[in-house]
């Protein structure tokens, strides 16, 4: 088996700041993805990755950036932090590029004061 | 684009009672459909899919059966437990056109059980 691992598992920010969230798996899965979960919106895509550097926009990408520079890693960034911002960003992998079964990390929940 | 509709925000029911959380979707092509449980703390993992018409999916007592003609993929349970508390994820998968790579998401629906 394999496991996905977010860093950091809390993250407190101020508004404006750029603000960088880790995320590393060793399933050796190709395709990484990012998902914001707001309560009662779901998970909605914010960028996905087929291969290493390769990057892809999901529906919500405006105001992220995105990085995946080894097959094992990507990382998200959240280019200026909103006031009263609460959102968990989930990391997930999958095998092949369909998106057929995705495995998530726990999550790295933000608050930004 | 893509859509997937639940129509329960929220659930409350008791310890054996039966479970149905209604899911509709919209696709251009024909997608493999999902259900993903989300456990507090953890992040949402595969309960079960399927991707043909008629083909029901199930796993720890849930079950869904894909339905084309009414664009539907609802989950039932015969009797719930108090573990099975948690958030449930209907999702699609469309591999036509532009999609490629990724899952649409439905809003989710919290199901409480009480003992």
């Amino acid at each position: 088996g394999g496991i996905i691992t977010q860093t950091p598992k809390f993250l407190i920010g101020q508004e404006g700041q750029k603000l960088t969230l880790k995320c590393q798996q060793n399933f050796n899965h190709d395709t990484m993805y990012w998902y914001r979960q707001d309560s009662g919106k779901g998970l909605r895509l914010i960028y996905y990755s087929i291969t290493e550097n390769d990057l892809q926009k999901g529906d919500l990408s405006e105001g992220y950036d995105a990085s995946r520079e080894k097959k094992s890693s990507f990382s998200l960034t959240v280019t200026s932090a909103q006031k009263n911002e609460m959102a968990v960003f989930l990391c997930a992998s999958s095998v092949d590029r369909g998106g057929e079964r995705l495995f998530f990390g726990h999550g790295t929940k933000l608050s930004v004061l | 684009g893509d859509s997937v509709t639940q129509t329960e925000g929220q659930v409350a029911l008791s310890e054996e009672d039966f479970l149905t959380i209604h899911c509709n979707y919209s696709a251009s092509g024909y997608p493999t459909l999902f259900w993903y449980v989300q456990y507090p703390g953890e992040g949402p993992q595969l309960l079960f899919r399927a991707s043909r018409d008629k083909e029901k999916g199930s796993s720890r007592g849930f079950e869904a059966t894909y339905d084309k003609g009414t664009t539907s993929f609802h989950l039932r349970k015969a009797s719930v437990q108090e573990s099975d508390s948690a958030v449930y994820y209907c999702a699609l998968s469309d591999l036509s056109g532009a999609n490629t790579g990724k899952l649409t998401f439905g809003h989710g629906t919290i199901l409480r059980v009480h003992p």
